[in-house]
């Protein structure tokens, strides 16, 4: 099984272009998630789903747009690049919500010109 | 929010040392999360626990919920076992995770 797939790997982009990160798990998973790590601070939430066709935002959900039409795919859209939003990006995916073990993807590091 | 703090910050042990990384947080939980998060960036989950403890390997958790604490254990530690090490909450939703900082750890041979 290949768990969690998130492409690109590495991204540059210009401010003001947008752009989608792709997330997908073969897993049958309910639960996924996009995460965001920056230096010195913590893994912060951005958005979430529980399941397809339901999403809600997390902890730094601005500028950042999320659609879960299926089980399998979580893409994370940039809508207008701004150079804040340089960072880790990391999907996860559980059975159910926070309370089960997470699977993380290998992560997008993203820089914004 | 749930404030999750991890001490020490920084960690160097050597090889065979036994090592201990602590997780405190501000509000109550139902269950908390050890992950491993290695220098080529990739995060392994270690452990999710509600009480007492776990083991797994070389590894050990442990968390006290009355005292909103958990720690996580390396016996004999190696190596290998450099990473930076992370605590994480679930936060009153149940569905959203909080998540310290981190404990970098570096095992020298």
């Amino acid at each position: 099984n290949a768990g969690v797939t998130q492409t690109p790997k590495f991204q540059v982009l210009k401010t003001g272009q947008s752009m989608t990160l792709q997330c997908a798990q073969d897993m049958n998973h309910e639960y996924m998630s996009w995460y965001r790590q920056d230096p010195g601070m913590g893994l912060r939430l951005i958005h979430y789903s529980v399941g397809a066709g339901i999403t809600d935002q997390g902890e730094v959900p601005n500028g950042y747009n999320v659609s879960r039409s299926t089980t399998e795919d979580f893409p994370l859209r940039l809508l207008s690049a701004a150079p804040s939003q340089t960072s880790v990006y990391f999907c996860a995916s559980s059975r159910q919500g926070a309370s089960q073990p997470q699977h993380f993807g290998d992560g997008t590091r993203l820089s914004i010109l | 929010k749930n404030e999750v703090e991890q001490s020490p910050q920084n960690l160097t042990a050597q090889e065979g040392e036994f090592i201990t990384i602590n997780c405190s947080y501000s509000v109550g939980i139902s269950a908390l999360h050890w992950l491993q998060q290695h220098p080529g960036g990739g995060i392994v989950s270690l452990f999710m626990l509600s009480s007492g403890k776990k083991k797994h390997g070389r590894l050990i958790a442990t968390i006290n919920i009355q005292e909103k604490h958990s720690s996580l254990h390396i016996t004999a530690s190696h190596p290998r076992d450099s990473a930076v090490y992370i605590c994480a909450v679930i936060g009153n939703s149940g569905y959203a995770l909080n998540f310290g900082k981190g404990t970098s750890l570096l095992v020298t041979p």
